[in-house]
């Protein structure tokens, strides 16, 4: 089945620093979303992506986040100036026009110190 | 309105056992509902899902029941194995765009 990728797996950085978490939708998909997950909790949604604009986001979203499509395969969500709350386990997903399920990828373990 | 809540958050059954997982909604504009099997370290894959038209959806072992006039649905998974250990989310949404999902429930089947 194909999937979803994420890079990397794993990152921690300092509160302040700017991240960028990177994924690779599967390749005929034409919606993709970023979730996160605080350990524990539910899966939250943050931002969905279509026709290169955003479609709708979440209050979590906010002035420090977005999202970018910089070529045909990447999708990327940049955090700015990262807080302790921020840490999570970040999760790309993306669907194709016809199809409602949903397809996620592995996440990155967000680590903010 | 936005919320989904799902119960019981943790849940102990012997191979083979039925477990059934719930879960409430209030958003009556919701019109999929989906349930996502997570296994540690993996992100969410869909299990089975179920639009507000039908009051039952089974594929395999594993069936959603659907009342709409209680603004409910379930998972039951038959004859369950310990591989069906993992967490189960429950969600919802609108248009099948942005999942609302349940607080999880974390199954352990014992052999």
């Amino acid at each position: 089945e194909p999937e979803v990728t994420q890079t990397p797996s794993h990152q921690v950085t300092q509160m302040g620093q700017e991240v960028i978490l990177r994924c690779v939708p599967i390749s005929n998909h034409l919606y993709f979303y970023w979730y996160r997950q605080i350990l524990g909790q539910k899966v939250e949604f943050l931002v969905s992506f279509y026709n290169n604009e955003i479609s709708e986001k979440s209050e979590i979203f906010d002035d420090q986040f977005s999202v970018e499509r910089p070529d045909g395969s990447n999708f990327t969500l940049k955090i700015r100036s990262t807080k302790l709350e921020d840490s999570a386990m970040y999760f790309c997903a993306s669907r194709d026009r016809y199809n409602e399920k949903l397809f996620f990828g592995s996440g990155t373990q967000l680590s903010v110190l | 309105q936005q919320q989904v809540k799902q119960s019981p958050q943790s849940l102990i059954v012997q191979k083979g056992g039925i477990p059934i997982i719930n879960c409430a909604y209030e958003n009556t504009a919701f019109d999929y509902f989906p349930w996502y099997q997570q296994f540690p370290g993996k992100g969410p894959a869909l299990l089975i899902a179920i639009r507000p038209d039908v009051s039952e959806k089974k594929e395999g072992r594993f069936t959603i029941s659907f009342n709409k006039s209680a603004k409910q649905f379930s998972l039951h998974i038959m004859d369950s194995q310990p591989g069906d250990s993992a967490t189960y989310f429950c969600a919802a949404s609108k248009d099948t765009d942005k999942l609302i999902f349940g607080t999880g429930t974390r199954l352990q089947v014992f052999p």
